[in-house]
C-alpha cells in the first residue's frame, strides 16, 4: 500500500530555532510535495522534488531516494511560519497521496 | 493570473439537499482535481481529470459527480448530501512540470 507518513504531528519551538519536519513513504516515487496551510488559508506549494535539495529563502527541502525519506527545514524560524505543513507523494499514478501535516507553531 | 477561484468559501446544506462546488482556473492545466480534508486526515481524492471531457474516480468518489465540459471548469456537485460530506473541500490543478496550484477551499457543513 502506498504510504506517507510525517513526524512530528505537532512541533512548538521558540523563534530563531532550526526546524526540521520529517516524511517518508513506503515505495518508490516520482516525487515529492510539501505543502504549506496557514490556520483557515488556502495551500500553498513550497517545493517539489524527484532528487538532492531545493532551497527557497529560509526553507530548505531534501529528499533520499534509497531511505524513502525526505525532511523540511526551515532556518531562523519566525511566528510567521506557523503553518501545517503536509508531504504529499506521486507514487507515479499521477495522483498524490497525502500526509497528515505536521502543526508548527513559532512563539515569539 | 486569478489562479484556482473556488465558489462559495463558506456553505450549510441540510441532508439530502443538492449543491454544486464551483472550481475554475485560468493557467490553461489540462489535470484537475478535487479533494476534501477532514480532522486527522490526510487529504483524500475525490475526482480528477485529465483534460476537457475525461473525469476519473479518485479515492472517495461515492456521493460526488464531476464532469468538465471546458478546460477551466471544474464543479463537483454533491447529489444528496449526507453529514459525512462535512468537510473542507480544495480543488487544484497541476502544470505541466506537475506543480500544484491549490484554490482558496470551500468549507461544508451538512446538517
Amino acid at each position: 500500500k502506498n504510504e506517507v507518513e510525517q513526524s512530528p504531528q505537532n512541533l512548538t519551538a521558540q523563534e530563531g530555532e532550526f526546524i526540521t519536519i520529517n516524511c517518508s513513504y513506503s515505495v518508490g516515487i516520482s516525487a515529492l510535495h510539501w505543502l504549506q496551510q496557514h490556520p483557515g488559508g488556502g495551500i500553498v506549494s513550497l517545493f517539489m522534488l524527484s532528487s538532492g535539495k531545493k532551497k527557497h529563502g529560509r526553507l530548505i527541502a531534501t529528499i533520499n531516494i534509497q531511505e524513502k525519506h525526505s525532511s523540511l527545514h526551515i532556518t531562523a524560524s519566525h511566528p510567521r511560519d506557523s503553518a501545517v505543513y503536509i508531504c504529499a507523494v506521486d507514487f507515479g499514478n499521477e495522483k498524490l497521496t497525502f500526509g497528515t501535516g505536521t502543526r508548527l507553531t513559532i512563539i515569539p | 493570473n486569478a489562479g484556482v477561484t473556488q465558489t462559495p468559501k463558506f456553505q450549510v446544506l441540510k441532508t439530502g439537499q443538492s449543491m454544486t462546488l464551483q472550481c475554475a482556473q485560468d493557467m490553461n492545466h489540462e489535470y484537475m482535481s478535487w479533494y476534501r480534508q477532514d480532522p486527522g486526515m490526510g487529504l483524500r481524492l475525490i475526482h480528477y481529470s485529465v483534460g476537457a471531457g475525461i473525469t476519473d474516480q479518485g479515492e472517495v468518489p461515492n456521493g460526488y459527480n464531476v464532469s468538465r465540459s471546458t478546460t477551466e471548469d471544474f464543479p463537483l456537485r454533491l447529489l444528496s448530501a449526507a453529514p459525512s460530506q462535512t468537510s473542507v473541500y480544495f480543488c487544484a490543478s497541476r502544470n505541466y512540470a506537475n506543480e500544484q496550484f491549490f484554490g482558496p477551499g470551500t468549507r461544508l457543513t451538512v446538517l
